[in-house]
């Protein structure tokens, strides 16, 4: 079952925070986060594993509720470099063989 | 450390003429390999995975195949392309629970 995200686009000035949720209507074992700029792969961002996590790095952060089956990604103090398209994707299993999947994602445009 | 290599990095074919696509991936043994479809503008559309040697699972039936020889390549082959083909095609690894991307291969289909 796809993970629905949301907002599906939100446009911020620079300096400004986002949030962008990641919901899944099954039990969850991971949530991996990913940003996509304009005509390029998707880059991994971080993935959070069942038991509640939290992680961040730089002003990128993430929380997996496994309980509420949802995660949440954190920019804060947004930067021009933050535009892109934010994907997270969900497997359901510890087993290395399970797929993860992608929600529809969710546009984030920087304004200066 | 691990890359992961794609070939070649822009395509346009005509209708109805074959394809293939190549993955290769490095510094790593037995990853679970995947191919990707994203058309312009929208979601990732997985189409097909692995998790070892000639062991191909497929995600959603079309007239694409792909195959997977050595440990580290993954190959992505169709007979007659259509023009719904068209789109941005990645392959991902796997080694434990996180996944990468290659640089992907951008196909026109004409």
């Amino acid at each position: 079952q796809q993970p629905v995200q949301s907002p599906q686009a939100v446009i911020l000035r620079e300096g400004e925070d986002a949030v962008i949720n990641c919901s899944s209507s099954k039990a969850l074992y991971s949530v991996h986060w990913y940003r996509q700029k304009h005509g390029e792969a998707p880059v991994f961002l971080m993935i959070l594993l069942k038991g509640g996590e939290q992680k961040g790095h730089d002003k990128i952060s993430a929380s997996f509720n496994e309980k509420k089956q949802q995660s949440s990604l954190y920019l804060t103090a947004s930067q021009l470099s933050y535009s892109g398209t934010y994907f997270c994707g969900t497997a359901g299993r510890m087993n290395r063989d399970d797929k993860i999947i992608f929600g529809k994602g969710t546009r984030l445009h920087i304004l200066p | 450390s691990q890359t992961i290599h794609q070939w070649p990095a822009t395509l346009v074919q005509p209708v109805g003429s074959p394809l293939s696509l190549e993955c290769t991936v490095e510094g790593t043994s037995n990853p679970n390999l995947y191919w990707y479809r994203q058309a312009a503008g929208r979601g990732l559309q997985l189409l097909f995975y692995s998790v070892g040697i000639g062991q191909i699972s497929s995600e959603v039936p079309q007239n694409l195949s792909a195959s997977r020889p050595q440990d580290r390549q993954f190959i992505l082959s169709s007979k007659k392309l259509l023009l719904s083909d068209s789109g941005f095609y990645l392959c991902a690894w796997s080694e434990t629970n996180e996944q990468f991307f290659g640089p992907g291969t951008r196909l026109t289909v004409l």
